[in-house]
């Protein structure tokens, strides 16, 4: 089946800092991937939507500079928390949607811990 | 716009026990609907989903969903629940379009005693 392998499982940073979050898909091209924020106890919300080789397209009140995505190849995404905070402290989670899919069913990632200091 | 919905927060069965758990959603034509299941720390495995088709649809684990267009219901059940069912389960609403992009119930979290 297919595979999304997101990196690091877990980070802890400083308040202020960056941290970056890698989300690939390992046996398949993904031309559209998701970027997701759970809290804890709480669902998943779509933060954005990536397609590869253009800008991606983020959701009413997500910060597109605070959460930096990008998608240079077809098998990469990105995802930048810019500057820090301890309220950006979440789980993160990736999902891809395969090229040759006529129909939506998007991989996920095992997500990211991010915990802020 | 789509919307889910699962009226339960959390719920608890015996193990062997059967399980029924609810998903409604809102979506002006027929939807992509998915469920998924999420064990603490992880992120989430796909149980099954529904295109089209078959309205009950088969999933991993010995889940099966069926899909109610009159009642815009997609509910997930088990006829008999393992103590390893014990987890987070995502029902999600995928729009037919060029974003194709899933939206997520605020989850059930079930409880298996013994």
């Amino acid at each position: 089946g297919a595979v999304v392998s997101q990196h690091p499982s877990r980070v802890i940073c400083k308040s202020g800092t960056s941290v970056k979050i890698e989300c690939r898909s390992l046996d398949f091209q993904a031309t559209t991937m998701f970027w997701y924020r759970q809290f804890p106890k709480k669902s998943l919300m779509l933060m954005a939507t990536s397609n590869e080789g253009s800008k991606a397209t983020y959701e009413q009140g997500v910060e597109k500079d605070k959460f930096l995505i990008n998608h240079a190849s077809l098998t990469l995404s990105t995802l930048t928390v810019t500057s820090a905070h301890p309220e950006d402290s979440s789980f993160y989670i990736c999902s891809a949607r395969e090229r040759a899919s006529r129909v939506t069913e998007a991989f996920f990632g095992q997500g990211t811990r991010l915990t802020v200091v | 716009a789509q919307s889910v919905t699962q009226p339960d927060i959390h719920i608890t069965v015996s193990e062997g026990a059967s399980l029924e758990l609810r998903c409604n959603y809102s979506y002006g034509a027929t939807p992509y609907l998915f469920w998924y299941v999420q064990s603490p720390g992880q992120g989430l495995q796909l149980l099954l989903k529904y295109f089209s088709g078959d309205t009950l649809v088969q999933g991993i684990k010995g889940f099966e969903a069926e899909f109610k267009r009159s009642q815009s219901s997609f509910n997930l059940r088990k006829p008999s629940v393992h103590w390893s069912d014990a987890a987070e389960y995502f029902c999600a609403v995928g729009a037919r379009g060029a974003t194709n992009k899933l939206i997520f119930g605020t989850g059930t979290l079930l409880a298996v005693q013994p």
